[in-house]
């Protein structure tokens, strides 16, 4: 399984455009890249998955260079409420011989200043 | 509510005691783990059950003993605890195969989370 290296901790303020970078270095052909949240005493929640280049959806961006060895999550304009921990994994596409080969790492926490 | 529920939400419980934590999944999913999460701690995974068959036991101590009844329903028997396993225990259900409307890596939908202290 790929490891995947992020920041421990980043602060940021209301409005501004948060950018989290994680490194796999050792991602496989077969791997995706998916990145979760988690609030305080819940569990995490899906936010993005990608495999190549740029996708989109209304919460976040996935930007993923074209050597897959890193991914950046953006996150636009960001809110107190988006004070959380956000997880990226690495993961191969569904199968049964993968089923449970999802491993979370620290994770990033996001700290949002008013 | 994210169609994943655990309860109970809160379990205090003495080293003797035996309990057990129940989660429910209403996603027609057909794959169920279980995962810890210690303060200051990643998750971890504990257990993965596909198609009802337990496909993943990651060293867990005996004292965690998961049941799949079905694919909607997950249990965690708990029996003689120490108080390091006090945790957030977290649920997680996900689509494994079929379709979906996709491909990619598997996405897993979280329950909220029994929150355990042993004394």
């Amino acid at each position: 399984l790929a490891k995947t290296t992020q920041p421990i901790s980043m602060d940021s303020y209301e409005g501004q455009e948060v950018n989290i970078t994680c490194s796999h270095n050792n991602i496989a052909t077969n791997d995706y890249i998916t990145w979760y949240q988690q609030f305080p005493s819940q569990g995490p929640r899906f936010i993005i998955q990608g495999y190549k280049t740029k996708v989109t959806n209304e919460v976040a961006s996935l930007f993923i260079p074209a050597d897959r060895k890193s991914s950046t999550l953006s996150l636009p304009r960001v809110s107190l409420s988006d004070t959380a921990v956000y997880y990226c994994l690495v993961a191969p596409r569904r199968s049964s011989s993968n089923t449970g080969k999802l491993i979370f790492g620290q994770g990033t926490t996001l700290q949002v200043k008013p | 509510e994210t169609g994943v529920t655990q309860t109970p939400r809160h379990l205090v419980m003495g080293m003797t005691n035996k309990k057990s934590l129940k989660c429910e999944q209403h996603l027609g999913h057909n794959a169920m783990y279980w995962y810890k999460q210690s303060a200051k701690k990643p998750l971890e995974l504990m257990f993965v059950y596909s198609l009802e068959e337990r496909v993943e036991n990651n060293s867990v101590p005996s004292r965690f003993s998961p049941e799949c009844p079905n694919s909607s329903h997950l249990f965690l028997h708990l029996h003689t605890l120490q108080p390091e396993d006090s945790a957030l225990y977290l649920c997680a259900s996900s689509h494994e195969t079929g379709s979906w409307g996709g491909s990619g890596a598997n996405v897993l939908t979280f329950g909220a989370g029994s929150r355990l202290t042993v004394l």
